[in-house]
């Protein structure tokens, strides 16, 4: 069984950093890419980014709203996903997704954590 | 980039069957992957490449995409299929992935 679990989740103050980790177990991690997204109260699924597999060159790709805040790394040997948040603002606060990306016709996200809630107030 | 538009609510009655759209220009040329999320839980994959059904997933789901309109059917509609749903494509220009608005599907 595919299983991913978020963790980190927090409230902060704008500007500080956070950092949520991914446990999975269940797939074959270092095959997939994976992929972070969010849900802002009452709203709909944003994506946050993306870290490809070691074969396709472990690049990283990330939305707009997010660039150059955060990053998104791997440890293929602990099966772990990690999401680093900087210069947080209150319009970060959501509901933070892990993601497994599967590869079919084009990406699709076949499975998901349960959350991590992270608030952003002063 | 393009924007999928999805219509905020969609209402049926149970036994019939949900009509739910996600449209854009010429996403018939696209592959459109659709979650549900029902209230307060995770989203699940429900059919991805317009109409394939993951494992798990009931035959009452299915799918269709053509022209400018990719649709998510729900045969035989039960009150447990009252949740959001959402399409996805992924945009290959930017290499990144774009989300419908969501349809809230209430079951009257």
């Amino acid at each position: 069984e595919v299983l991913l679990v978020e963790s980190g989740g927090d409230l902060v103050k704008p500007g500080r950093s956070l950092r949520l980790s991914c446990r999975t177990s269940g797939f074959k991690f270092r095959d997939f890419a994976m992929s972070w997204l969010r849900q802002a109260p009452g709203k709909g699924l944003e994506w946050v980014g993306f870290v490809r597999s070691k074969d396709w060159g472990g690049a990283t790709s990330y939305a707009a709203s997010v660039k150059g805040r955060f990053s998104i790394s791997r440890d293929d040997s602990a099966s772990m996903v990690y999401l680093q948040m900087n210069s947080l603002k209150i319009e970060d606060t959501a509901v933070y997704y892990c993601a497994r990306a599967a590869y079919s016709e084009t990406i699709n996200f076949d499975s998901w954590g349960l959350g991590a809630l992270v608030t952003v107030s002063s | 980039s393009f924007v999928l538009t999805q219509p905020p609510a969609v209402s049926v009655a149970p036994g019939k069957t949900a009509t739910i759209a996600c449209e854009t220009e010429r996403i018939g040329r696209k592959h459109v992957h659709w979650y549900q999320q029902r209230p307060g839980q995770t989203p699940v994959l429900v059919v991805y490449d317009d109409s394939v059904r993951p494992s798990g997933i009931p035959t009452r789901f299915s799918g269709s995409n053509s022209g400018n309109t990719a649709s998510l059917y729900i045969s035989r509609v039960e009150v447990g299929d009252e949740a959001d749903y959402y399409c996805q494509v992924w945009d290959s220009n930017s290499d990144f992935p774009v989300f419908g608005g969501g349809t809230r599907l209430t079951v009257l």
